[in-house]
């Protein structure tokens, strides 16, 4: 019953340093999302894959970029990292994208502090 | 920009008490989600609701959907204390838009 599972669960960064965390589904889901939670802000949406081979930006994608490498796996990439980008990463599939009735699964999250 | 904001942001009651924690958007949505999430996991869906006016409920907890799509609430009969979380709306815009979560603590 693995679900969504993201990699790493923890992780401490210093300003400028790259990173790509990592997130597979094994619900055959064909969207896959990335957010960002912060205290009193919600999840926002960073970049989404409506299905395998597509990718768009979502609120805030700023310093970020995705890879859909298959349908399992939708990777997110900190090409520099800032202090802004301190944050707890939550990947999420669901089984299409726009459909209303469809819940969206979420990984455990990824805690990521930039120093 | 889409919002929806969820209150009250925090909410400290004693086991057995009442409560209801609102979201309200001047957007339309298309459906609209209610999440649980526990401290160290993701969210997890409680219910979602799409007709306009519609009521769910889910052992003691109600949700309702406004008659124009733009807003809901949630509310707990006699809150226990494994109903402390976060919880979190999501409106429907082929995207979900999240609102600012509400952090129930419910003490024995």
């Amino acid at each position: 019953n693995a679900g969504v599972t993201q990699t790493p669960k923890f992780q401490v960064l210093k300003t400028g340093q790259s990173m790509t965390l990592q997130c597979a589904q094994d619900m055959n889901h064909n969207s896959m999302y990335w957010y960002r939670q912060d205290p009193g802000m919600g999840l926002r949406l960073i970049y989404y894959s409506a299905s395998e081979g597509t990718t768009d930006k979502g609120e805030v994608p700023n310093g970020y970029n995705v890879s859909r490498l298959n349908k399992r796996e939708f990777s997110l990439r900190l090409e520099s990292a800032a202090p802004s980008q301190t944050s707890v990463y939550f990947c999420a599939s669901s089984e299409s994208y726009g459909d209303s009735n469809q819940p969206q699964h979420f990984g455990d999250g990824t805690r990521l502090s930039i120093l | 920009t889409q919002l929806l904001e969820q209150s009250p942001q925090f909410l400290s009651i004693q086991e057995g008490e009442n409560l209801t924690v609102y979201c309200n958007s001047s957007s339309v949505f298309s459906s609209l989600q209610w999440y649980r999430q526990e401290p160290g996991e993701g969210p997890v869906l409680l219910v979602t609701v799409v007709t306009g006016g519609e009521v769910k409920k889910l052992k003691r907890l109600t949700f309702q959907f406004g008659d124009a799509r733009k807003d809901s609430s949630l509310h707990i009969t006699a809150a226990q204390p494994g109903d402390t979380g976060l919880y979190l709306c999501a409106g429907n815009t082929g995207k979900l838009i999240f609102g600012q979560g509400t952090t129930l603590q419910v003490k024995p």
